[in-house]
């Protein structure tokens, strides 16, 4: 079975730019999640999707979008970088049932991409 | 608002004695709680979960026990080993939501 895995797995940008992040989902699963990890804090939602659709989104203004493709895989971009979008970037996926969470549906997470904007 | 409340930064534990990780939350619509593991340079492990309708659920040497009323859940790892030193999230998600909602964070240490 392959897990999660993302790419690349470190990244700087200049503010200002754009990025693109990329996402494997672990096989069998059809929906991804991406989180915001800053410094010292627990992962923060940014948005799932389910079947190509986004299924839900966190406190993250629109210059964050992604994509999910057909097989399953997933892209996060970032717009316009801001000093403040440094962060660890995971991206998780699940097997769910419908557009709603599975009832015992656990995340499983990639080991992230590092961003660094400066 | 943090919903999810991990009050402990650190915790330290000599290795064969029990780690009691403790989480705490607002929103009393979550009714699914996720325990992970993280380790430097990588992503979140899962370790364990529980949901509304139990009040414990078991896995090896990890325990999660859930207070609905107490609006808390701890997560007990006995023995504690060396390899068990990491930063521990847990999480929480309401039965309409389409995200989990993490805490802070604890980092174990546990000594040999």
């Amino acid at each position: 079975e392959t897990g999660v895995t993302q790419s690349p797995t470190h990244l700087i940008k200049t503010r200002g730019q754009q990025v693109t992040l990329r996402c494997s989902s672990q096989s069998g699963h059809n929906t991804v999640s991406w989180y915001q990890q800053a410094l010292g804090q627990g992962p923060q939602f940014i948005f799932q999707y389910y079947r190509e659709e986004e299924n839900g989104r966190g406190n993250f203004p629109p210059r964050f979008s992604g994509l999910q493709f057909p097989n399953y895989s997933s892209e996060l971009n970032v717009n316009a970088l801001e000093l403040d979008d440094s962060a660890l970037y995971l991206c998780a996926s699940s097997r769910n049932r419908g557009p709603t969470l599975a009832y015992n549906s656990p995340l499983h997470f990639g080991n992230g991409t590092r961003l660094t904007v400066t | 608002d943090q919903q999810v409340k991990q009050n402990s930064p650190s915790l330290s534990v000599q290795e064969g004695r029990i780690s009691i990780l403790n989480c705490d939350y607002t929103n009393s619509m979550f009714d699914y709680f996720l325990w992970y593991k993280k380790y430097p340079a990588e992503g979140p492990t899962f370790l364990i979960s529980i949901s509304s309708i139990k009040d414990k659920n078991e896995d090896g040497r990890f325990t999660v026990f859930l207070n609905k009323s107490a609006k808390h859940l701890s997560l007990h790892i006995v023995p504690s080993q060396p390899g068990d030193s990491a930063v521990y999230f847990c999480a929480a998600r309401d039965n309409y939501g389409q995200n989990f909602v993490f805490g802070p964070g604890t980092r174990l240490s546990v000594l040999p």
